[in-house]
C-alpha cells in the first residue's frame, strides 16, 4: 500500500527556516517525481516544484524559487521541502505528492501524503 | 501562467445533479483534471484527461470539455459528495482552480 508520510505540524518565528519530510512507502521511490504543494488557509491549491528522487532533477514554480529547496534521501525513502525567511505568507498546510499509476501521458496527483501544516507566529 | 476560473459555492440537493464549471485563460486542450478534497483530508483524484474517471471512482462523476471551458458533474449527488472541487490543467505547468466548495 502506497503511503507519503509527512512530518507533524511545525510553529515557526518570522524570518526562521523549517524543514518538511515526507517518506515514501509502498512503491519505488525512485521511479517518479515527488511534488509539494500548498495550500494557505481557505485558498486554493498552489504547486510548488517537483524533484526526481533518483536524479535530483528539480524543477520549480518561479513565485517558489527563493523560498523552497527541495531534497531528497535515496537511503531513506524520504523527501525533505525547506522554507527559509518565513513570513506569515508561508503559513499554509503543504502536501507531498506523486503520479505513479499511468494516465495517458497527463502530469496530475494520485497519491498524496496527509499534508502538514506550518504556522508562522512570533 | 495558466489561470483557471471556477465559480466559489454551489448550492444542490441530495439525489440532485451538480454541475460545476472550470474556465481556462487560454486552450488547455484535454490537460484538465478534477480532484475532491474534503476537509482535513487530502485531495483526491476523480478524473483526468478532462473526461475520463480514475480509478474506482464511481460514474456518477463525469467531466466533459477541452480547450478553455470544462464542465464536471455529479449526478446524482450524495451525502457523501460535499466537498470542495477543484480543476488542475497540466498544458502549461500546474495550476488550479480556487475550487467550488458543494454546499447542501
Amino acid at each position: 500500500q502506497v503511503n507519503l508520510l509527512q512530518s507533524g505540524a511545525a510553529l515557526v518565528k518570522p524570518g526562521a527556516s523549517v524543514r518538511l519530510s515526507c517518506k515514501a512507502s509502498g512503491y519505488t521511490f525512485t521511479d517518479y517525481f515527488l511534488h509539494w504543494v500548498k495550500q494557505s488557509h481557505g485558498k486554493s491549491l498552489e504547486w510548488i516544484g517537483y524533484i526526481h528522487p533518483d536524479s535530483d532533477y528539480t524543477k520549480y514554480n518561479e513565485n517558489f524559487k527563493a523560498k523552497a529547496t527541495l531534497t531528497v534521501d535515496k537511503s531513506t525513502n524520504t523527501a525533505f521541502m525547506d522554507l527559509n525567511r518565513l513570513t506569515s505568507e508561508d503559513s499554509a498546510i503543504y502536501y507531498c505528492t506523486t503520479r505513479r499509476n499511468y494516465y495517458g501521458g497527463y502530469s496530475l496527483f494520485d497519491d498524496w501524503g496527509q499534508g502538514v501544516m506550518v504556522t508562522v507566529s512570533s | 501562467d495558466i489561470v483557471l476560473t471556477q465559480s466559489p459555492a454551489l448550492a444542490v440537493s441530495l439525489g440532485q445533479r451538480a454541475t460545476i464549471s472550470c474556465r481556462a485563460s487560454e486552450s488547455v486542450r484535454s490537460s484538465m483534471h478534477w480532484y475532491q478534497h474534503k476537509s482535513g483530508q487530502q485531495p483526491k483524484l476523480l478524473m483526468y484527461g478532462a473526461s475520463k474517471l480514475a480509478s474506482g471512482v464511481p460514474a456518477r462523476f463525469s467531466g466533459s470539455g477541452s480547450g478553455t471551458d470544462f464542465t464536471f458533474t455529479i449526478d446524482p449527488v450524495e451525502a457523501d459528495d460535499i466537498a470542495t472541487y477543484y480543476c488542475q490543467q497540466s498544458r502549461n505547468g500546474y495550476t488550479f482552480g480556487a475550487g467550488t466548495k458543494l454546499v447542501l
